[in-house]
């Protein structure tokens, strides 16, 4: 069965410092997609980054990459120079690609920035 | 270019009632997705739509969930009979195309079982 893992229930960052949280995924499809998604307290979930299990190289996004490495089956995304406003909770999901690719989702990490 | 839309917002009611809400998603988007969230949780997969067909429900969905899609544009989710443990946000989301598109999100609906 497919799974996600985020192991960081919460994390606090001082302010500009780089952020990377943890995700691993568990799947046997050869062909999966993997996503990061912020949800502020104010409860819209937003889109972040995309990364292809067949992607050679690692997807980045203004201040967000994603560091995926594919053996170890993780994919963790690093925040550069964090401001205030990256304050929220972050999901990693990943597609099931046989089921009209629905979301699965990890349990998330709470980020808190420091000013 | 206008982005999913959920209403309403929030949603409070006494036990056994029903609800229903509503989810507009972006215009060229043909598939569509509703997914339920409790706090602390990430999101759980309830139902999927292409175009007008519902094409998979997850077990999560009990006979008390019902949702439409009619003419593949706005969709709804009803909640026959509501259960405390019903109170949750619900999510709408929806993509475009083929393959690993990212599904974008409305707001949510956050329902509240008094």
């Amino acid at each position: 069965a497919q799974k996600i893992t985020q192991t960081q229930p919460g994390m606090f960052v001082q302010e500009k410092e780089a952020v990377t949280l943890d995700c691993t995924y568990d799947t046997s499809d050869p062909s999966y997609g993997l996503f990061w998604y912020k949800q502020p307290s104010s409860g819209e979930m937003i889109f972040l980054i995309y990364q292809g299990s067949y992607d050679q190289q690692n997807a980045t996004e203004g201040r967000y990459s994603l560091n995926f490495q594919k053996a170890r089956k993780s994919a963790n995304l690093v925040i550069s120079a964090s401001q205030l406003g990256d304050s929220a909770m972050y999901f990693c999901a990943m597609t099931r690609r046989n089921s009209n690719y629905q979301l699965i989702w990890g349990a998330g990490t709470k980020l808190i920035i420091k000013p | 270019d206008t982005g999913v839309s959920q209403n309403p917002r929030h949603k409070i009611t006494k036990r056994g009632q029903n609800v229903t809400f509503r989810c507009d998603p972006i215009s060229e988007h043909n598939r569509l997705y509703w997914y339920r969230q409790t706090l602390g949780q990430g999101p759980e997969f309830l139902t999927y739509f292409q175009n007008e067909a519902q094409l998979e429900k997850s077990r999560l969905l009990s006979d008390r969930f019902s949702a439409e899609r009619p003419k593949g544009s706005f969709s709804t989710l009803e909640i026959q009979r509501t259960e405390q443990g019903d109170s949750a946000m619900y999510l709408c989301a929806s993509r475009s195309g083929e393959g690993n598109q990212p599904q974008h999100f409305g707001d949510g609906t956050r329902l509240s079982i008094l």
